[in-house]
């Protein structure tokens, strides 16, 4: 079974700073990776996502993140923290090959953004 | 589009009643899920279904049923109600086939059993 680990259960940044979310996958295949982006009582929402293109993915918001295999990382980052960015954030893998259709996901970290 | 949609969005229910979690999406895709959410805990797949007719066990089925006649919908179904039940639950989509590997989540449903 695939396992996501996202490392810090709460993350707080400075309005303006750089935000950094970590994600590491266990995976001997590379898979799909996703990171959502969860509002207080909505549902999850797609930030971005790698499907073995390109390994800098940009998605919404100003977000980014970078497929590395040797670290078997997904690491989600924006240069400049807004305060409209605190929410939850959760990194998600599925695939590859006959185990595409479920999707598991790390723990969640929540993002404070300070004034 | 409506995209994924749940019913309702809140639900108390007494211990070892049971109710029934709507879920439909109008995207014509195949693969639905069902995850839980509980906090510090991320999401765990309760059941999927790969088409109709076609359901599958996922991580924490235990005390939860589905069923899926149609395309579009995909119920889930708890029997006798138990506090461990308590927690909010997500219905999503997805349609890799066509290159839509993302999973689209509906609102939520939250979920109170006492």
């Amino acid at each position: 079974a695939q396992s996501v680990t996202q490392l810090g259960s709460h993350v707080s940044v400075s309005e303006g700073a750089l935000v950094l979310l970590r994600c590491n996958y266990s995976s001997s295949v590379p898979p799909y990776l996703f990171w959502y982006v969860q509002y207080p009582n909505q549902g999850l929402q797609l930030l971005l996502k790698y499907t073995s293109a390109a390994t800098l993915v940009k998605g919404i918001n100003g977000f980014e993140a970078e497929f590395k295999k040797s670290e078997t990382s997904f690491h989600l980052t924006k240069p400049s923290a807004h305060m409209s960015d605190a929410a939850e954030y959760f990194c998600a893998v599925s695939g590859p090959l006959y185990n595409f259709n479920k999707f598991y996901f790390g723990s969640g970290t929540k993002l404070n953004v300070k004034p | 589009n409506a995209g994924v949609t749940q019913t309702p969005k809140f639900r108390i229910l007494k211990i070892g009643q049971s109710m029934t979690l709507q879920c439909t999406q109008d995207m014509n895709h195949n693969y639905m899920y069902w995850y839980r959410q509980d906090p510090g805990m991320g999401l765990k797949l309760i059941y999927y279904s790969v088409g109709a007719g076609i359901t599958d066990k996922g991580e924490v089925p235990n005390g939860y049923n589905v069923s899926r006649s149609t395309t579009e919908d995909f119920p889930l179904r708890l029997e006798l109600a138990a506090p461990s039940q308590t927690s909010v639950y997500f219905c999503a989509s997805s349609h890799p086939e066509q290159g839509l590997t993302e999973a689209f989540f509906g609102q939520g449903t939250r979920l109170t059993v006492v």
